[in-house]
């Protein structure tokens, strides 16, 4: 099956630090990723949908400039947390879809093991 | 945004029942997912349902999906210990020109041996 792997799987850092998590699809292209947060206990918001080659869609109310997103191949997306703050310690988790996947009628996504953010 | 909402919030069983949780949606959606996370753990995919579909099996799993209620169940018979996780319902719909996932709030499902 699709694996989509995550690094890193957790990450401590200081505040005002930038961080950067990496999203890759293993054994397929993925022309879409998705980038999403968990909070404890909460659901999985989606933050941002990252089209290779293209600028990342955020969703209402996800700073831009905060989080930055880069698809830059059809099997890597960057999501950089930048400037750090403790209120941003929390649980991130990629996804991708496969290329031409309405096509194939496979619309399921493919979940990263998702990346822990402790920001002290 | 968040379009699931899932009842109940948790759900506490012994080993061997059935565990029902249930969906509900606001808008028109593509298909239905559902997902399973172990604490801490990502998201493994459960079971797809499309708009078209009423009900579906997979195992265990048994999903029902009514578009004229917006509403959709996970049915899991024969509890194990191992099934203890929380679970997600997920929309796929379209949303500024792509199809993407809305997450319900989900059900923590515990289940005692």
């Amino acid at each position: 099956g699709a694996v989509v792997s995550q690094h890193p799987s957790w990450v401590i850092c200081k505040s005002g630090t930038s961080v950067k998590i990496e999203c890759r699809s293993l054994d397929f292209q993925a022309t879409t990723m998705f980038w999403y947060r968990q909070f404890p206990k909460q659901s999985l918001m989606l933050m941002a949908t990252s089209n290779e080659g293209s600028k990342a869609t955020y969703e209402q109310g996800v700073e831009k400039d905060k989080f930055l997103i880069n698809h830059a191949s059809l099997t890597l997306s960057t999501l950089t947390v930048t400037s750090a703050h403790p209120e941003d310690s929390s649980f991130y988790i990629c996804s991708a879809r496969e290329e031409m996947y309405r096509v194939a009628q496979q619309e399921t996504q493919y979940f990263g093991p998702g990346t822990r953010l402790l920001v002290l | 945004s968040q379009q699931g909402e899932e009842d109940p919030q948790a759900l506490s069983i012994q080993e061997g029942e059935n565990a029902t949780m249930n969906c509900s949606y606001k808008t028109s959606i593509n298909n239905l997912q559902w997902y399973r996370q172990n604490s801490g753990r990502g998201l493994v995919h459960l079971i797809l349902i499309r708009s078209n579909e009423r009900e579906k099996h997979s195992g265990r799993l048994r999903v029902t999906l009514d578009t004229s209620k917006k509403s959709s169940s996970l049915l899991i018979t024969a509890s194990r210990a191992a099934d203890t996780a929380s679970y997600f319902c997920a929309t796929d719909a379209l949303r500024s020109n792509d199809y993407k996932l809305s997450f319900g709030a989900g059900t923590t499902v515990t289940v005692r041996a």
